[in-house]
């Protein structure tokens, strides 16, 4: 099993919809999570952190984190095509500061 | 606030050269990562510096591979032979003591060895 888990896609949402991206992890002492935005030949972005049970909202994206069921999820409401990138979800699990990355969900808006 | 920089961009090699790839962090963050993305995937950690220490470097492959971050600023990472299997795309990132372990990368070096 791997440590962190996506989809790899590719998501297809059109323009102005809410693109869902999920990501699970088998490390129940995982403390921080992230949301990394990486375009094609591009460095990662971080675009959302959230450390507690919930929603966290940043703009048209919202992080939810549910540690009962190791669960993460990335919501980007009204779409853009510019939005268009691979999403990659990141754990860290405490202690040292390395983090985990999953392979990424690839994300197309279409016009 | 400049950011992440690595050099080079790109380094063709061939196998059982020595390659040198160099990090600058941010100014003033303490923590420096190396990552490494093999074809296909996920990227994966190599090691974290505190300052010039090595605080964690469980995620070093090998031997061949040496990473040195002397006066705590700039780092650089040696792969010595380079192998086949070295190739890939070499990111760092930094992030400052005691803000969380939220990490800002660099552009990466990509690596082939031919």
């Amino acid at each position: 099993q791997k440590e962190v888990e996506q989809n790899s896609g590719p998501l297809s949402v059109p323009e102005g919809a809410i693109a869902s991206l999920n990501c699970t992890y088998s490390d129940r002492g995982s403390q921080s999570f992230f949301w990394y935005r990486q375009y094609s030949g591009k460095s990662p972005e971080l675009i959302m952190s959230i450390y507690s049970n919930g929603d966290k909202e940043d703009g048209r994206f919202t992080a939810q984190l549910n540690k009962a069921s190791q669960y993460v999820s990335l919501l980007i409401r009204d779409s853009q095509p510019s939005d268009s990138a691979t999403y990659l979800c990141a754990v860290n699990s405490g202690g040292y500061q390395k983090v985990t990355f999953g392979t990424g969900t690839k994300l197309q808006v279409i016009p | 606030e400049a950011g992440v920089t690595q050099f080079p961009s790109h380094s063709v090699i061939e196998k059982g050269q020595t390659v040198t790839l160099r990090c600058d962090p941010i100014s003033g963050h303490d923590n420096l990562y190396w990552y490494r993305r093999v074809m296909g995937k996920e990227i994966k950690f190599l090691l974290h510096f505190v300052k010039e220490s090595k605080q964690d470097e469980s995620g070093m492959p090998n031997n061949r591979f040496l990473a040195e971050r002397t006066g705590g600023t700039y780092s650089t990472l040696k792969v010595q032979p380079a192998e086949l299997e070295d190739s890939g795309v070499y990111f760092c990132a930094s992030s400052p003591t005691g803000d969380g372990p939220e990490q800002y990368f660099g552009p990466g070096t990509r690596l082939t060895v031919t």
